[in-house]
């Protein structure tokens, strides 16, 4: 019954290549976000989705596009994997798009060789 | 834009207190968070303060949050090895969605 969950846990890729992550809460949350983690641990907000609207795009490459099926999944795919895109994608949830806690899946450590 | 920062390492000996400190820089956030990250794990939310309270305790953790100086820290009594980990500080930007601004982490590493 995990509450935040992320699949794959781990990839690993050739740079040029196309994939997807995908994250699902099962809290009844309205809001999630995907981050970003680098190799020196620094964590960066990336996309937020609220009830299946973008409602936060960080400066990132348009390679990355975010897709919300339902409020309850979101998915992240990316496109001409470069090597810089390795890092682990943290998903998170919270109960909406204002002042409250979230939640963080387990993370997926992408490596692009 | 905001910011916050922290300390890289911590090393302290069983048993003993530690504390981990954090400054940031949005007088207006209303929360302030710390987050725990095991070696290949996800984060945990450990605990959380609002931003009109001084303090907060829960168990062997104690939040100290000082207004004026824009400075936030975490004690952790009798620290033991499994609390070897990453500590991130991280407070929501202020006037926007929930956006969480992270500090670099604290890595800290208890030792017999």
């Amino acid at each position: 019954d995990t509450a935040v969950s992320q699949t794959p846990k781990y990839l690993v890729t050739q740079m040029g290549n196309d994939k997807s992550i995908k994250c699902e809460q099962n809290l009844g949350h309205d809001t999630m976000y995907w981050y970003k983690q680098d190799s020196k641990k620094f964590l960066k907000i990336m996309f937020s989705y609220n009830n299946k609207e973008l409602i936060i795009n960080e400066t990132v490459p348009n390679r990355f596009s975010p897709k919300s099926p339902d409020k309850a999944h979101l998915n992240l795919h990316i496109n001409s994997l470069e090597l810089g895109d390795s890092a682990v994608y943290f998903c998170a949830s919270s109960l909406n798009d204002r002042i409250e806690t979230q939640y963080f899946g387990p993370g997926t450590r992408l490596l692009v060789l | 834009g905001e910011d916050v920062e922290q300390s890289l390492f911590l090393s302290v000996r069983e048993g003993d207190s530690s504390v981990i400190n954090c400054t940031y820089t949005d007088s207006s956030s209303t929360y302030l968070y710390w987050y725990k990250q095991e070696p290949g794990a996800g984060l945990q939310l450990l605990t959380y303060i609002f931003s009109n309270m001084d303090m907060k305790q829960d168990q062997r953790l104690t939040v100290l949050l000082n207004k004026k100086d824009k400075h936030l820290s975490l004690r952790i009594a009798d620290t033991q090895t499994g609390d070897s980990a990453i500590y991130f500080c991280a407070e929501t930007e202020s006037g926007g969605y929930n956006k969480l601004i992270f500090g670099a982490g604290t890595r800290l590493a208890v030792h017999p």
